[in-house]
């Protein structure tokens, strides 16, 4: 059965640092690994998505990696703004179209 | 149009009551599905459909009723719900089942059982 691992749960910074957000999960054979962002009380927004046979995608101030032989992504987010606040939750697409989340981390980005 | 929509927003249900929830996308996505969010979780799978066909139910109890009655809608039919079963809806599709493009989700709908 395929777990998806988020690390750190929750993460608080100054504004403009720059961080790593982490995914792990324990099934290589996955279709894609998507980032999402979730806002309080919203639905959830794809920010990236990143097929099995790619090592990156970026989007802005944003780039994801993915090592699928060790099972790993990760969400780089540069110059961090207190917008960038929200829940961020990472996600595999495997067999018959399933989506398993991880736990995600929670973002609060001071001012 | 990236959207998916929902209705409605929020509900508010007594255990004996029958209601439902709806989805829309106009993106001519063949695959959509249902998924529940409780608090500070991530998103469960409840429900897939794969060309207006149910492909995957996850063991979700009866009281829950997927219904697909064309390509773009999908409903969910509520009756006899718990209070556990208070939780964030999510309606999300995508392009073409098991080829591992994008899932778009839809804002939820907030459900509450009293």
């Amino acid at each position: 059965k395929q777990e998806v691992t988020q690390i750190p749960a929750a993460l608080s910074v100054p504004e403009g640092e720059n961080l790593v957000l982490n995914c792990s999960f324990t099934d290589s054979a996955i279709y894609n690994l998507q980032w999402f962002r979730q806002d309080p009380g919203k639905g959830l927004t794809s920010l990236l998505l990143i097929q099995s046979s790619q090592r990156e995608q970026t989007s802005g101030r944003l780039n994801a990696s993915l090592d699928k032989s060790s099972g790993r992504s990760t969400l780089y987010i540069a110059a961090s703004q207190p917008g960038d606040s929200a829940t961020y939750l990472c996600a595999v697409l495997h067999a018959g179209n399933m989506l398993t989340f991880g736990g995600g981390t929670r973002l609060m980005v001071k001012p | 149009d990236t959207e998916v929509t929902q209705t409605p927003k929020h509900l508010v249900m007594g255990m004996t009551n029958k209601k439902s929830l709806k989805c829309e996308q106009h993106m001519g996505h063949r695959a959509m599905y249902w998924y529940k969010q409780k608090a500070k979780k991530p998103p469960e799978l409840m429900f897939v459909y794969s060309y207006e066909k149910l492909s995957i139910n996850e063991s979700v109890p009866s009281r829950f009723s997927p219904e697909c009655p064309n390509s773009s809608l999908l409903n969910l039919h509520l009756h006899a719900l718990q209070p556990e079963d208070s939780a964030l809806y999510l309606c999300a599709s995508s392009q073409d089942p098991g080829s591992g493009n994008t899932i778009y989700f839809g804002e939820g709908s907030w459900l509450t059982v009293v």
